[in-house]
């Protein structure tokens, strides 16, 4: 079974720093998908980032950008230039490519709150 | 921008009684799928849908559960009988193409907070 782990139940940060978020993960699968979901308050959870097991290049989106290392099991999330709007719960999810039916599974989140 | 609705936000009721929540995913969308969050905990898989059935379902998706198309638009989840442990926030999500696949993207509603007294 895959589990997602999140370390840090919540962090701050100043307006435009930089900060990163841990998320490691349990699998026997080598294949697979790792996403970083942001949910602001009252909002629904929208999709930040995405990042597939088989591509060694870490994915980036503007200001959100993932380390992943996949012999550690580690998928951190970095925000550079963090703004206000960037606070919320952040969810690591993973998602198994074979055989899968769109189960994402999730970690407890960490919720994120920007200083300004 | 397109959205997945949820109706009602927030459903009060008593242990025993059915409940149907209800969901509009993305109209172009084909796959469904709903989670559940209870207070503290991870948000948890339940079901996928597609094709008006059942693709998957987690342990968590016993009889007391089902799901529904019934019309071209909306999708819902009935809990038959609830009891105090279904007290959660339940996400319905929806995607266009198949899981794995390069738009999978799942889309969430905002969700329907569940009460069970």
């Amino acid at each position: 079974a895959q589990t997602v782990t999140q370390s840090q139940p919540e962090m701050s940060v100043q307006e435009a720093e930089t900060v990163t978020l841990s998320c490691t993960y349990d699998t026997s699968e080598n294949n697979y998908y790792l996403f970083w979901y942001k949910q602001p308050p009252s909002r629904q959870m929208i999709l930040v980032i995405r990042q597939e097991a088989y591509k060694q290049q870490n994915a980036t989106e503007n200001r959100f950008s993932v380390n992943f290392q996949k012999a550690a099991k580690s998928f951190s999330l970095k925000i550079s230039d963090s703004q206000l709007g960037d606070t919320a719960m952040y969810f690591c999810a993973f998602m198994k490519r074979r055989g899968s039916q769109g189960n994402l599974i999730f970690g407890k989140g960490t919720k994120l709150s920007v200083k300004p | 921008e397109p959205e997945v609705t949820q109706t009602p936000s927030h459903q009060v009721t008593q242990m025993g009684q059915e409940v149907i929540l209800r969901c509009v995913p993305i109209s172009n969308h084909l796959y469904f799928y709903w989670y559940r969050q209870i207070l503290g905990q991870k948000v948890e898989f339940l079901v996928s849908f597609y094709n008006n059935e059942i693709s998957e379902k987690s342990e968590i998706f016993d009889d007391q559960f089902s799901v529904e198309r019934p019309d071209g638009s909306n999708f819902t989840l009935k809990i038959r009988s609830t009891k105090l442990e279904d007290s959660a926030m339940y996400f319905c999500a929806s995607s266009e193409t198949p899981p794995g696949t390069g738009d999978d993207e799942q889309y969430f509603g905002p969700g329907t907070r569940l009460t069970v007294t």
